[in-house]
């Protein structure tokens, strides 16, 4: 089975701080993803990459920064915690397909970020 | 712009009961259309997978159908439990890098 592992399950963090949220997958997936999920506004892109040191900025990448050294690795960055950016974070993956789109996409568990 | 709408936002029914959920989307020009479940915290479980090729897709008791042409996707649950109480999303792939345009989700209750 794929899976898509995020370190932390939930954190605690203070304005301000500078807050690393990490995510590995396992099935050699070209494109990695990083959504926030905020009660009705549902789920928003952040930023995606689909290669090693490839990344694209999604709808909302303000405030935010990525880093993918690894094929297997995907990093979200908050530089500077605020208070806004209390919310759950969810890291997908999928194959890249012929036609550059993205094939079926597996989320992992979840972050849910709480920033006092 | 895509634009995907699910509604209802929320649904309760009886156990035992056949029901269908709808995804609407703008744009016809999707690469495929993916069905997640999500539970209470935790992240998206993918359902089902239809490109844009296929009419639908079966898995169990679920069974999801595309309509590009009118712009429309239906999951099916048939004989529902309780344990299939959960939020439901879809979600449309279109152009190059393949980025998903997610619904909002109906969320489904199931009574015993």
């Amino acid at each position: 089975d794929v899976k898509v592992t995020q370190s932390s399950r939930y954190l605690v963090k203070r304005t301000g701080e500078k807050v690393f949220l990490e995510c590995v997958q396992d099935m050699d997936h070209e494109n990695m993803f990083w959504y926030r999920q905020d009660p009705g506004l549902g789920l928003r892109l952040i930023y995606f990459s689909y290669d090693v040191k490839m990344k694209e900025k999604g709808d909302i990448p303000e405030g935010y920064s990525v880093s993918r050294e690894k094929k297997e690795r995907f990093s979200l960055i908050l530089e500077s915690a605020s208070t806004n950016q209390t919310s759950m974070y969810l890291c997908a993956s999928s194959q890249i397909t012929r036609d550059r789109a993205a094939g079926e996409l597996f989320f992992g568990e979840g972050s849910r970020l709480t920033v006092l | 712009k895509q634009e995907v709408t699910q509604i209802p936002a929320a649904l309760s029914v009886p156990e035992g009961e056949n029901l269908v959920l709808n995804c609407s989307f703008t744009d016809s020009a999707i690469y495929n259309l993916q069905w997640f479940r999500q539970d209470p915290g935790k992240g998206l479980t993918s359902l089902l997978l239809i490109q844009s090729s296929q009419r639908e897709q079966t898995s169990g008791r679920l069974n999801a159908s595309l309509d590009k042409s009118s712009g429309r996707s239906t999951l099916y649950i048939a004989a529902s439990q309780p344990g299939d109480s959960a939020t439901y999303l879809c979600a449309v792939t279109g152009g190059s890098q393949g980025n998903l345009i997610f619904g909002k989700g109906t969320k489904l209750s199931v009574k015993p």
